[in-house]
């Protein structure tokens, strides 16, 4: 599968626990993206990287989240502490370089209830 | 910020019939207007988009309106299938630089054999 794929697919974790998702983009997209997608709503940006730099950081991205994408290939989101309010699903998603496309192409997601 | 609204929430259509579902945005620098397909459980798959150049876009069954002016942007599916039945995403995005994809809400389209 040359998609964008996310691990793992599914997470329950209790409340003030650490969980930790990755991204692998589809390869030679420079640019990833993570969005968080509550049940009934569209998703929500959280973040973008270019390569291995994060450019944007959503107001949703409170201190207790952080993202990483340290070779510019992979990417990490991490969420300290868990809140309940944290359930929903992660998505990644990653486009190419500029000029080959404005398409996002979105991974399958993690689900995290946080209970 | 960009805000996209996007009606109606649900929608049953008779197969073989047409579904149009509507979406407006507020930031006239969005440029770039996608519209996206999830089935229950799956990921959001892009099934049409549409540049602010262009007024109409058409792909097969699926077409996609945009109104510059009124800022706002439709998706019409014409002949109808159950395999339509999912949610349907509008989204958009600004200027170069502007990274970020806003979403609307969703619509539930349901197709009645």
């Amino acid at each position: 599968d040359t998609g964008v794929s996310q691990n793992p697919r599914h997470k329950i974790t209790k409340r003030g626990q650490n969980v930790t998702f990755r991204c692998d983009p589809i390869s030679e997209h420079n640019r990833l993206y993570w969005y968080r997608q509550t049940l009934g709503q569209g998703p929500e940006f959280l973040t973008y990287f270019q390569n291995e730099a994060q450019l944007e950081k959503s107001r949703l991205l409170s201190d207790r989240f952080s993202a990483e994408r340290p070779k510019g290939s992979f990417s990490t989101l991490e969420i300290q502490r868990t809140e309940q309010g944290d359930s929903a699903m992660y998505l990644c998603a990653s486009r190419p370089l500029a000029g080959r496309g404005n398409e996002q192409f979105f991974g399958p997601g993690t689900r995290l209830t946080v209970l | 910020g960009e805000n996209v609204e996007q009606h109606p929430s649900t929608l049953s259509v008779q197969e073989g019939d047409s579904a149009v579902i509507k979406c407006t945005y507020s930031d006239s620098a969005s440029n770039y207007f996608p519209w996206y397909k999830q089935e229950l459980g799956k990921r959001p798959q892009l099934i049409i988009d549409i540049r602010s150049n262009v007024g109409e876009k058409k792909d097969q069954r699926i077409a996609v309106t945009l109104n510059k002016t009124a800022k706002h942007f439709s998706l019409h599916i014409t002949e109808t299938q159950p395999e339509d039945s999912a949610v349907y995403f509008c989204a958009a995005i600004g200027d170069f630089g502007n990274e970020k994809l806003t979403f609307g809400t969703g619509t539930r389209l349901t197709i009645i054999p």
